[in-house]
This record gives C-alpha cells, structure tokens and sequence, in this order.
C-alpha cells in the first residue's frame, strides 16, 4: 500500500540539541499531520498543516508543510528528556474521510 | 474527557481462540479507524469505517472482521487467532471540520497470541 518514508528511523541526541525529521512522497497530499507516541499509549496530534508552504509551531515543535506537497518536515529545539518517544508523520491524499497515510516513524531518545 | 476508550488493555490467547477487541468513541465522530502496530512497521490500517453502516477494507485486512455497532462504537473481531496477530492494537476515530480530518487514538490493546 501506500508509504510515507520517514527518516531517520531513530536517534540519539543530548538533552538541549535540536532535533530534525522528515517524511517524503512520491505523491501529493493535501493535509499532513505529526503525531508522538509515548511509551505505551496511543498517537497523540502535535501539529496539523493544511497548506502548501504552511509553517506551524507548537511550543518548541515546528512544522512545515512542503512547497511541492511531497514533503514536511518537523524540528524540535532544545530537546528535554519528556521529547522520548516515536514520532509519526501522516497524510492524507484529499480532504474527505479518506484514511491517512502513516510514515514507519522516528524514535527519539534523548540522553540527559 | 474520554475520548476514545479501548477495552480489554491487555489479552493473550491461544492459537485458534477467537475474541472481540472492543472501541468507543464520546466525541460524535463519523469515521473509527482499526490500526495494528508492530516494531519497524509503523501503523498499518486494517478496517475503516467512513460512517455508521460503512467499513472497508485497509491494508492488512486478513483474518479480521469488523463491526460498526453505532456512530460510538467499532469492533475488530478475530475469529481464530493466529502467532502472526500478535501485535499492538488502535483504534481512532475523526470528524470532517472543513478539509480538517484529525485522527484520535485510544491507548492500544496488546495482543500476544501463543
């Protein structure tokens, strides 16, 4: 089926670095969507772009939505030991109740 | 604030047996979504149902059904379980808002199957 590529698969960083990750497509979305995912819980929704070039923060998370539509991107700054977890990047091809399309998904841990 | 509330948290059966994992949803939404998340894999979609009296098929479909009780509530059935079923289990459910179509997750049901 359809796959976002996510990468990198994982990283290890040290409490106060910035954080990058990506997901790319060889199709076009119209919505994108991160999400992180604690240690045994569910997907939580951390940022939402709904418009090509559209740029969001939340906090110390900020996202993009690339110009192509193929692309996004979400950085974190200044990483705390609360930032371990995985994180997922989601699409979706039109707007409608068309199910998203998730990346394999980013694990993050961070050494204090 | 539920949200969305999975039941049972924790399941392992035997080969063959059979069981109903269970999902509802408290915030008037039409579409519920059943997820299976396995390491490296990410979240493959099994069933979905756009709207109460709708499901259809994901990526990972076999050897499960579903059942679309009410606008609140979506079962994933599995009706003789094999060791390749062994997973983490989701449930979601959205609403349209304009083009906005945000996802919610429950807290997962592990699922070891011996």
């Amino acid at each position: 089926g359809q796959q976002l590529n996510q990468s990198p698969q994982s990283m290890f960083i040290q409490e106060g670095e910035d954080v990058s990750m990506n997901c790319t497509s060889s199709s076009i979305f119209n919505t994108w969507l991160w999400y992180k995912q604690d240690p045994g819980e569910g997907p939580v929704l951390l940022i939402a772009l709904y418009k090509a070039g559209e740029l969001t923060s939340n906090g110390r998370l900020t996202a993009q939505f690339g110009i192509t539509r193929k692309d996004s991107f979400l950085n974190i700054s200044a990483s705390i030991p609360s930032d371990v977890g995985i994180y997922f990047c989601a699409g979706q091809h039109i707007a409608g109740n068309t199910p998203l399309v998730f990346g394999k998904g980013t694990r993050l841990s961070v050494i204090a | 604030n539920a949200g969305v509330t999975q039941t049972p948290k924790f399941q392992v059966l035997k080969t063959g047996q059979s069981m109903t994992l269970q999902c509802a949803q408290d915030m008037n939404h039409n579409s519920m979504y059943w997820y299976r998340q396995d390491p490296g894999m990410g979240l493959r979609l099994i069933y979905y149902s756009a709207s109460e009296g709708t499901t259809d098929k994901g990526e990972v479909p076999n050897g499960y059904n579903v059942s679309r009780l009410n606008k609140r509530e979506f079962s994933l059935r599995l009706e003789s379980a094999a060791p390749s079923q062994t997973s983490v289990y989701f449930c979601a459910s959205s609403t349209l808002a304009g083009a906005k179509n945000i996802q919610y997750f429950g807290a997962g049901t592990r699922l070891s199957v011996l």
